[in-house]
C-alpha cells in the first residue's frame, strides 16, 4: 500500500510569485484535504477535493486554488504569493464511502518560503 | 463553531514514565470523530489514535490510550511506557461526521521524552 506523497519537499519563491504544490493521494483513497500550518501553529483546512471537485473550503482567499485529478492525485496552486503565506502545506488523503468520509492520513508536506 | 483546546503548551517526562496530554474541545454536534495525531521533527503527522463519539469504549492502540468523556468535552490521551521515540508534536483534532470533512485541530502539545 503505497501511503501519501507530496512534491517538492521545500520551495522558496518570492511575493507576488505563482506556486504550485504536489499531492499523491494513498492507494484506495479519493478525496484529497489540504492543510496550511504555520510555524508553531496546528494545520488550518484550507479545501478538500472530492470526485475532482471542490468539496469544502476553509477561510482561505480565491487566490488558493486547487484541482483534483482522475487518478486522485491533486493540486495546490498559490497565487500572488505574500510573505504570510510561508508555511508547511500539508495533503491528507482519505475515502469517502457512501457520503461519509473517514481518517485522513497526512504526506510528509511541503515547506514553502516566500521572500 | 467547532474548536479545540489544548491547554498544555509543552511538557518533559522521563523515559518509561506515563504521562497524559489534555484536550478539551467545543461543539453542539452529537456525531463525530476526536484523533490524536503526532508530529515528530520529520514533520510527518501520524494518526496515533481515534475516537468515534457514538462509542463509549475508549480507544486503545498499544501504548496509547484515550479518556473519553463526552458529557464534559474531553479527549485526554495517556502514553504508557514513554519511549525516545514519542519525543513530538501532539494534536488534539476533530471531525464531523457526515458532513463537512475538515479536521479542527489544537495548537499543539510539545512532548519531551528524556534519556
Amino acid at each position: 500500500e503505497t501511503g501519501v506523497t507530496q512534491s517538492p519537499t521545500h520551495l522558496i519563491k518570492t511575493r507576488g510569485q505563482q506556486v504550485t504544490l504536489r499531492c499523491s493521494s494513498q492507494s484506495g483513497h479519493n478525496t484529497v484535504s489540504w492543510y496550511q500550518q504555520a510555524l508553531g501553529q496546528g494545520p488550518q483546512f484550507i479545501f478538500q477535493y472530492y470526485r475532482e471537485e471542490e468539496n469544502g473550503r476553509g477561510n482561505f482567499p480565491p487566490r488558493f486554488s486547487g484541482l483534483q485529478f482522475p487518478n486522485y492525485s491533486s493540486e495546490l496552486n498559490v497565487n500572488a504569493l505574500e510573505l504570510d503565506d510561508s508555511a508547511l502545506y500539508l495533503c491528507a488523503s482519505s475515502l469517502i464511502l457512501a457520503g461519509l468520509p473517514d481518517t485522513q492520513y497526512f504526506g510528509p508536506g511541503t515547506r514553502l518560503t516566500v521572500l | 463553531a467547532q474548536t479545540v483546546t489544548q491547554s498544555q503548551p509543552e511538557m518533559s517526562v522521563q523515559e518509561a514514565e506515563t504521562v497524559t496530554l489534555s484536550c478539551t474541545y467545543d461543539t453542539s454536534e452529537n456525531n463525530y470523530y476526536l484523533f490524536w495525531y503526532k508530529q515528530p521533527p520529520s514533520r510527518q503527522m501520524i494518526l496515533v489514535i481515534r475516537q468515534e463519539a457514538y462509542k463509549q469504549q475508549n480507544a486503545t492502540e498499544n501504548r496509547f490510550s484515550v479518556n473519553f468523556q463526552k458529557a464534559a468535552k474531553s479527549f485526554s490521551l495517556k502514553i504508557s511506557d514513554s519511549q525516545l521515540g514519542d519525543t513530538a508534536m501532539y494534536f488534539c483534532a476533530f471531525m464531523m461526521r457526515g458532513r463537512d470533512d475538515k479536521i479542527i485541530f489544537g495548537k499543539g502539545t510539545r512532548l519531551h521524552i528524556l534519556p
